[in-house]
């Protein structure tokens, strides 16, 4: 089955700063591979997804790329504002799959220092 | 748009007392939806996948005479934790999909279960 590796587990910057997470994930017919933001106490907030016939998409201060050849995608957030330290959860899934199950990576606790 | 809520936010219960979470989509429809698990610090767990007007489809590990997931209708699934223990105690957390549209799926709030 598929498997979501997520890098690195804590990230902390300062301020204004990029903040990069990687995940990289096994199964080659994934196709769907959204990321999320879970504030403490909080359920997940879907804040940007990307599908397997793009290479990058652009929501204002956050990007996903991805390369399907390394099995490999990234969240770039610039521009870092206290505002954006949460956890953040990558996932993997068939898009058309009976289920549509999504695969998380473990999270990477972001925190941005004023 | 796509807001899914949960009801209780919280819930304290008695050891081998059930209790009911509900979860709603409240402006789509959701024929498909799923419930997670997370402990403290770690990923979301997928319990099991609730489908509207069948039985649901639970992940291996998962008890589902303990763990009942009813699915009545387009907008709400409700999950029960039955005859409840201490290491039941956990935030639980729904999601659901638009019925006919991606695999995106949206989130609500959680719950955070304390059994004594």
């Amino acid at each position: 089955g598929e498997n979501v590796e997520q890098h690195p587990s804590t990230l902390s910057v300062q301020e204004g700063d990029s903040a990069v997470i990687k995940c990289t994930y096994s199964d080659s017919a994934s196709n769907y591979f959204p990321w999320y933001k879970q504030e403490l106490g909080k359920g997940p907030q879907l804040i940007i997804d990307i599908r397997s016939n793009v290479g990058e998409k652009k929501d204002q201060r956050i990007a996903v790329t991805l390369n399907k050849t390394a099995k490999h995608f990234s969240l770039h957030i610039t521009e870092t504002q206290p505002e954006d330290s949460a956890v953040y959860f990558c996932a993997a899934s068939r898009y058309g799959g009976s289920q549509g199950n999504l695969i998380f990576g473990k999270g990477t606790k972001l925190s941005v220092k004023p | 748009g796509a807001v899914v809520s949960q009801h209780p936010s919280r819930v304290i219960c008695k050891s081998g007392t059930s209790v009911k979470i509900e979860c709603r989509s409240l402006d789509f429809q959701a024929t498909t939806m799923f419930w997670y698990r997370q402990f403290p610090k770690k990923s979301l767990m997928l319990m099991a996948t609730s489908n509207e007007g069948s039985k649901a489809t639970y992940e291996q590990g998962v008890e589902k005479d303990k763990f009942l997931i009813n699915h009545a209708s387009l907008t709400l699934s409700t999950l029960t934790v039955t005859s409840a223990h201490p290491e039941d105690s956990s935030f639980y957390i729904c999601s659901a999909r638009v019925t006919g549209g991606t695999d995106t799926q949206y989130f609500g709030p959680g719950t955070r279960l304390t059994v004594l």
